[in-house]
């Protein structure tokens, strides 16, 4: 168990919606990195916070956007969603700002797009 | 451009058949090769950061080297449990991002 979890683990939605997917880090860490999975391809990273401020981005439009708050845990918000937002979302934590330092996943959120 | 290349896509081995999974990459200053575990419909499990060529990390029948253009993983006598799809990762410099090959299923039949 790497202690970060997701909600929720699966979302069904239809093309132009919102939504949001929440993850809670670890207690202590400090950096949360979002990452869209396609099925059969490697995580894409979207972007990673730290310290509630944005830390660094993906080749991911506007529409997708962030927020980190102080008690560990993070949003993940996608606005006017398309079908090819379809995918395995997950969130990622480590203690520190960058460095060398192990990200621990969590179990994802399922996301599919009708 | 970064890149992190896995070889082969697919692989299929009896139980207690040894292999090999394959990484490379194309990255100035790395800063940490990770490799990570992922079963169907789940999050990534760490396995092994590995930081400068000639290092080498070993886990129950797992052992990942690295050297300055690839990365190996290992795999001794696998067993079924070991079916999975496993992920390589690279960190570079210019921020903690973590960049993904597609990964490598391996499927071993008992």
């Amino acid at each position: 168990e790497t202690g970060v979890t997701q909600s929720p683990t699966h979302l069904i939605k239809t093309r132009g919606q919102q939504v949001t997917l929440r993850c809670s880090s670890q207690s202590g860490h400090n950096t949360v990195s979002w990452y869209q999975q396609a099925l059969g391809q490697g995580p894409q990273f979207i972007f990673q916070y730290y310290r509630e401020e944005e830390n660094g981005r993906g080749n991911f439009p506007p529409r997708f956007s962030g927020l980190q708050f102080p008690n560990y845990s993070s949003e993940l918000n996608v606005n006017a969603l398309e079908l090819d937002d379809s995918a395995l979302y997950l969130c990622a934590s480590n203690p520190g700002r960058g460095g060398e330092e192990t990200q621990y996943f969590g179990p994802g959120t399922r996301l599919l797009v009708l | 451009e970064d890149q992190v290349t896995q070889s082969p896509e697919a692989l299929r081995l009896q139980e207690g058949e040894s292999s090999s999974l394959n990484c490379s990459y194309t990255v100035s200053g790395l800063r940490g090769l990770f490799w990570y575990r992922q079963d169907p419909g789940k999050g990534p499990e760490f396995l092994f950061t590995l930081y400068s060529a000639g290092e080498e990390k070993e886990k129950e029948r797992l052992k990942a080297t690295l050297t300055k253009k690839e990365s190996f993983l290992h795999i001794t006598a696998p067993k079924p449990e070991d079916s999975a799809t496993y992920l390589c990762a690279v960190r570079i410099p210019s921020g903690s991002r973590l960049t993904f090959g597609e990964g490598t299923q391996l499927t071993v039949n008992p």
